[in-house]
């Protein structure tokens, strides 16, 4: 079935820092790939999608390129906030279906 | 325009109890979905309700988990004989439900805890 794996949390980094969080997808056919982030008391809301191979998603400083030859959409930002301190979901979504498989999430800390 | 509302924000209820949660989607959104999110962990789908179609019910756990949805508007997402295991965050979402328009829009979600 399709799945969805990123790396554990919490990812603690000093501001600025560059960020790398991994996500690899497993899918039969072509998905959509999303982050959604996940501020502290606040909603789930999209921080980038992209729906085909090559894709680059971009938002907020934060980009990820769907790579179809390693099955992975990682999420990188070059110069980390304190207020980026969040969880990060990484998802997919088959265009024949309307169910977002989702990753466990990774939190995110970014200390000053 | 207004988001997706969810209510009440937080429920606290006591083993056994009937509870009920609401889902007020965008308007104009015929996709609705309720998911659970348990501390820590990713999101579980439970249901999908997509305009007039039967929905689709195969994430709900159990029996004692329900959801209507009347017309393309208010979902009511309704847990009977709570357990404790169901203590979790409830979250709803919405998307317009075009072929090719599959992004959701979440809603702050409803922090159930069962004692």
């Amino acid at each position: 079935g399709n799945s969805v794996t990123q790396m554990e949390g919490p990812v603690t980094l000093s501001e600025e820092a560059f960020l790398t969080i991994n996500c690899t997808y497993t899918a039969t056919g072509y998905p959509s790939l999303f982050w959604y982030v996940q501020y502290p008391g606040e909603g789930l809301q999209l921080l980038l999608k992209a729906t085909k191979a090559d894709d680059k998603g971009s938002n907020k400083g934060f980009e990820a390129t769907y790579r179809k030859e390693t099955t992975s959409f990682h999420l990188e930002k070059g110069s980390v906030q304190v207020s980026d301190s969040a969880v990060y979901f990484c998802a997919l979504i088959m265009d024949s279906n309307y169910q977002l498989i989702w990753g466990a999430g990774t939190k995110l800390i970014i200390k000053p | 325009g207004a988001g997706v509302s969810q209510s009440p924000s937080n429920k606290v209820t006591e083993k056994g109890k009937d509870v009920e949660l609401r889902c007020d989607p965008i308007s104009g959104h015929t996709a609705l979905y309720w998911y659970r999110q348990r501390l820590g962990q990713g999101l579980e789908f439970l249901i999908y309700f997509q305009g007039n179609s039967a929905p689709d019910k195969s994430g709900l756990p159990s029996d004692r988990f329900s959801a209507e949805r009347t017309g393309e508007s208010v979902s009511t997402l309704t847990i009977q004989r709570t357990q404790q295991e169901d203590s979790a965050v409830y979250l709803c979402a919405s998307s317009p439900g075009t072929r090719g328009d599959n992004e959701q829009f979440f809603g702050p979600g409803t922090r159930l805890t069962v004692l």
